[in-house]
């Protein structure tokens, strides 16, 4: 099965600075690239995405890099605020017959200090 | 903005005994999914569900496991004979679309607690 792994595991970061958060993923079938946000005690919800046939997607301080040959795929949030705190997971996907089956990574604690 | 909902959103149950957990998707969703979270740890795949059947299933996933869609709104998991090591936040997701255009949607999650 696919392998996902997130580098760092915890990230301390001053406000104002960037973060970025590595993931790494085994199934080269993998086409679908999501970064999941997770304040604690809640849901995961979707920040940014992107697909196999794009290298890199931008919304606002939040970016997404994506290098299919190397297999990994980056978050990048610049400007950071403190409600930018949470667990990030990033969830490769692929296409196929697994109708959308999220492999999550083990989670960055990002920390962001006023 | 439809949501995904979930119910209840927090079960306490005896070891052995069956629970039920539901989920409402949203209402043009034709996909929908399954995810645990124990404490601390990773969400992980549970099962996938399109057209009235299981798509896929982990190995989390087995006998003691069943889903669902009793009617046009609700989606469930049964869980039989539960253990203590059930004991994690189950999410239920849905999207409109199987891969690779797979948005997926989280439900704000059953706590579930075995004792």
């Amino acid at each position: 099965g696919e392998n996902v792994e997130q580098h760092p595991s915890t990230l301390s970061v001053q406000e104002g600075d960037s973060a970025v958060i590595k993931c790494t993923y085994s199934d080269s079938a993998s086409n679908y690239f999501p970064w999941y946000k997770q304040e604690l005690g809640k849901r995961p919800q979707l920040i940014i995405d992107i697909r196999s046939n794009v290298g890199e997607k931008k919304d606002q301080r939040i970016a997404v890099t994506l290098n299919k040959t190397a297999k990994h795929f980056s978050l990048h949030i610049t400007e950071t605020q403190p409600e930018d705190s949470a667990v990030y997971f990033c969830a490769p996907s692929r296409g196929g017959t697994s109708y959308g089956k999220l492999t999550f990574g083990q989670g960055t604690i990002l920390t962001v200090h006023p | 903005e439809p949501e995904v909902t979930q119910t209840p959103s927090h079960q306490v149950t005896q070891m052995g005994q069956e629970v039920i957990l539901r989920c409402v998707p949203i209402s043009n969703h034709l996909y929908f999914y399954w995810y645990r979270q124990i404490l601390g740890q990773k969400v992980e795949f549970l099962v996938s569900f399109y057209n009235n059947e299981i798509s896929e299933k982990s190995e989390i996933f087995d006998d003691q496991f069943s889903v669902e869609r009793p009617d046009g709104s609700n989606f469930t998991l049964k869980i039989r004979s539960t253990k203590l090591e059930d004991s994690a936040m189950y999410f239920c997701a849905s999207s409109e679309q199987g891969s690779p255009s797979n948005e997926q949607y989280f439900g704000p999650g059953t706590r579930l607690t075995v004792t």
